[in-house]
C-alpha cells in the first residue's frame, strides 16, 4: 500500500515550457487535491477533483490545468510554465470530504522555473 | 472568508524544553481543526484533530485543544526532542472539504 505517490520528485523548466505533474493513490479515495508550497504562506489550493472525471478550482487555479480521467490518478499540468510557479507542489486525497475525513499527502515536487 | 493565523517562525528550542506553538482562526461555522507536520523532505503528516469545541486531539505527545470562545488551537507538547524538529502546519476545514492552511511554524530543537 504506497498511499500517495507524486512523479517526477525534482525538475527544472525553462520559461515558456509545459509539464505535467502526475498523483497516484492506492486508496480508492474519491477525493484529490493538488496544493503549491511557497515559503510563508503555507499550502494553497489550486484546483481539486470530487470524483472521477471531476474537476473544480481552488484558491490560486491560474496558469494550472487538471484532469482526472482514473479514478486513482490525479495530474497538474503547466501549459506555459512562469518563474512565478516555482514552488513544491503537493497532491493529497480524502475518502470523502466529511468533516472528519483526513487528507492523505504525497512527498512532493519541487519545481523550478527558470 | 476562513483563515488561519500561526505564530511566526522560527521556534528554537532546548531539547526537553516546553512547547506551544499559537494558532487562532476565523470561520463561519464550527469547522474541523487539524495540526499537521512536516519532516525535512517530507509531505505533511496528520498530527493532530479536533472536530467540535472543547475537543482535545492528541498524539505522540502533542496536544491541542479546540477553544470556540477563542477561536485558537494552540500546539502543546511538555518536553520536546531532536526528532520534533519539522514544520507544524494549523489547517481548518472549509465547508465543502477544503483545508485552510496557516503558514506554517518552524521548530528547530537542539540537543
Amino acid at each position: 500500500n504506497a498511499g500517495v505517490t507524486q512523479t517526477p520528485k525534482f525538475r527544472v523548466l525553462k520559461t515558456g515550457q509545459s509539464m505535467t505533474l502526475l498523483c497516484a493513490q492506492d486508496m480508492n479515495h474519491e477525493y484529490m487535491y493538488w496544493y503549491r508550497q511557497d515559503p510563508g504562506m503555507g499550502l494553497r489550493l489550486i484546483h481539486y477533483s470530487v470524483g472521477e472525471g471531476t474537476t473544480a478550482k481552488g484558491e490560486v487555479p491560474d496558469g494550472y490545468n487538471v484532469s482526472r480521467l482514473k479514478k486513482q490518478n490525479f495530474l497538474l499540468g503547466l501549459e506555459s510554465a512562469a518563474p512565478s510557479q516555482t514552488s513544491v507542489y503537493f497532491c493529497a486525497s480524502s475518502l470523502l470530504a466529511e468533516l472528519r475525513n483526513e487528507q492523505f499527502f504525497g512527498p512532493g515536487t519541487r519545481l523550478t522555473v527558470l | 472568508g476562513d483563515s488561519v493565523t500561526q505564530m511566526e517562525g522560527p521556534v528554537t528550542l532546548s531539547e526537553e524544553a516546553f512547547l506551544t506553538i499559537n494558532c487562532t482562526y476565523t470561520a463561519t461555522g464550527y469547522p474541523s481543526l487539524f495540526w499537521y507536520v512536516q519532516y525535512p523532505g517530507e509531505g505533511l503528516q496528520l498530527l493532530l484533530k479536533a472536530t467540535k469545541a472543547d475537543d482535545k486531539g492528541s498524539n505522540k505527545g502533542f496536544e491541542a485543544t479546540y477553544r470556540k470562545e477563542t477561536t485558537s488551537f494552540h500546539l502543546e507538547k511538555g518536553s520536546v526532542q531532536v526528532s520534533d524538529s519539522a514544520v507544524y502546519f494549523c489547517a481548518l476545514l472549509h465547508r465543502g472539504g477544503k483545508l485552510i492552511f496557516g503558514q506554517g511554524t518552524e521548530l528547530s530543537v537542539k540537543p
